[in-house]
């Protein structure tokens, strides 16, 4: 079935840049998503891009997106302390409706 | 203002009792969605509908049950019959076409007692 996988933890200092990593197995994901999720709180939409889309960027954000392998980064430029949360990368099926999520990058920023 | 609001935030439920969480949308948004979130994990699909008066189960429907009679609401009844359903549950929606976007509620926070 549909899978997507995150490494679970990334550790940077302030001011430096993160990258986190993201792979998909389903090849019909239409639409592929970056949320942040702060302690005890829904999923805020960072930024997404579409399937015939190579690069987006968005202030610091920079997501890029490898089809051939599947391959899903998001960079975060400037890196800050508040920054640190939970980075979850989802796929969204445009055959089947599915949107499905990672298990979740916790990135850790030390000062 | 446009948003998609869960409630209640936080439900305590005595086991054995059904419970009924609430997801309302005014985006119109066709689809929307409902997922489990344990604590450390990642966000498990339980059930989504593309339409009014259609959904399809995701990977953990067992003890669930939802409806989706209005294309704003989306209603996700814990049953009896899910064994731990202690968990953060998270609603969300999205629109059609290019460009399309998902959007959360905040999630409501369901304790068995």
């Amino acid at each position: 079935g549909e899978d997507v996988e995150q490494s679970l933890f990334l550790s940077v200092r302030e001011g430096d840049s993160s990258v986190i990593n993201c792979t998909y197995t389903d090849s019909s994901s239409t639409y592929l998503y970056w949320y942040k999720q702060e302690p005890g709180a829904g999923l805020q939409l960072l930024t997404y891009i579409f399937s015939n889309m190579d690069m987006k960027q968005d202030q610091r954000l920079t997501v890029l997106l490898n089809k051939k392998d599947k391959h899903l980064s998001l960079r975060i430029a400037d890196t800050q302390t508040g920054d640190s949360a939970i980075y979850f990368c989802a796929a969204g099926s445009g055959n089947t409706g599915k949107l499905i999520f990672g298990q979740g990058t916790t990135l850790q920023v030390k000062p | 203002d446009g948003g998609i609001t869960q409630s209640p935030k936080y439900l305590f439920r005595k086991e054995g009792q059904n419970v009924t969480l609430s997801c309302e949308q005014n985006l119109n948004h066709d689809a929307m969605y409902w997922y489990r979130q344990d604590p450390g994990q990642g966000l498990r699909l339980i059930y989504y509908s593309q339409i009014v008066n259609d959904f399809q189960k995701g990977d953990i429907a067992e003890g669930y049950s939802v409806s989706r009679e209005k294309k704003e609401s989306f209603p996700l009844t814990v049953t009896s019959a899910q064994k731990n359903p202690t968990a953060f549950y998270l609603c969300a929606s999205m629109g059609r076409g290019k460009n399309t976007e998902a959007f959360f509620g905040q999630g409501t926070r369901l304790t068995v007692v």
